[in-house]
């Protein structure tokens, strides 16, 4: 079974400063794919990042700076230096590997509210 | 960009009533899925698609949900008589061969039964 843990219910902060939100996950497969998706007030699903088991640099997008840690099965996401357009709800999802090329489903976790406040 | 479009963006109904949400997948995508989200709680799975059957269904997924896809294009999602319960926003996510492509979701399908 797969599961996606996100400790953080809800987070604020002060524009400008820098905020991490944490995901760990489990999973018995040694291939999988970690995604981030946004979901803003208006309730699309933004995607975000798509991370594959066997590649753990950390990337860099802008102000998105992602860390993934297979040794603790954690995949974080930090905003640097927060703007009020980040306030949103952030999901982190895991996608099992198929090896017989069947549609896979996402996971996905309780999501983090964040508020980012002028 | 290619898009996965959904129809409509809004659906009252009444409770009892039949409902059928509709989605419009990447045109070269082959996995085709629905996914709930009650409001303020997470996305949860109901089922995925491909080769004209059912791969996988969660338990949400009961007798009272079928999906189709009625032609090469659409995928719809049918509720036949929908409780209060079933008020969520639904979404349509479709993805490509091999876990490498794509997983695209739609923007959503708000549903309320009233």
């Amino acid at each position: 079974a797969q599961k996606v843990t996100q400790a953080q219910t809800e987070i604020s902060v002060v524009e400008k400063e820098d905020v991490t939100l944490d995901c760990v996950y489990e999973t018995r497969d040694t291939t999988y794919y970690l995604f981030w998706y946004k979901q803003p007030p208006s309730g699309e699903l933004v995607f975000l990042i798509r991370r594959n088991s066997f590649d753990e640099q950390n990337e860099i997008s802008g102000r998105y700076s992602w860390n993934f840690q297979k040794s603790t099965s954690s995949f974080n996401f930090t905003i640097t230096a927060s703007q009020v357009v980040d306030s949103a709800v952030y999901f982190c999802a895991l996608r099992a590997f198929s090896r017989t090329g069947t549609a896979s489903k996402l996971t996905f976790g309780t999501g983090t509210r964040l508020q980012v406040t002028l | 960009e290619p898009e996965v479009t959904q129809t409509p963006s809004h659906q009252v109904t009444q409770m009892g009533q039949e409902v059928i949400l509709r989605c419009v997948p990447i045109s070269n995508h082959l996995y085709f899925y629905w996914y709930r989200q009650i409001l303020g709680q997470k996305v949860e799975f109901l089922v995925s698609f491909y080769n004209n059957e059912i791969s996988e269904k969660s338990e949400i997924f009961d007798d009272q949900f079928s999906v189709e896809r009625p032609d090469g294009s659409n995928f719809t999602l049918k509720i036949r008589s929908t409780k209060l319960e079933d008020s969520a926003m639904y979404f349509c996510a479709s993805s490509g061969v091999g876990t490498n492509y794509g997983y695209t979701f739609g923007s959503g399908t708000r549903l309320t039964v009233v």
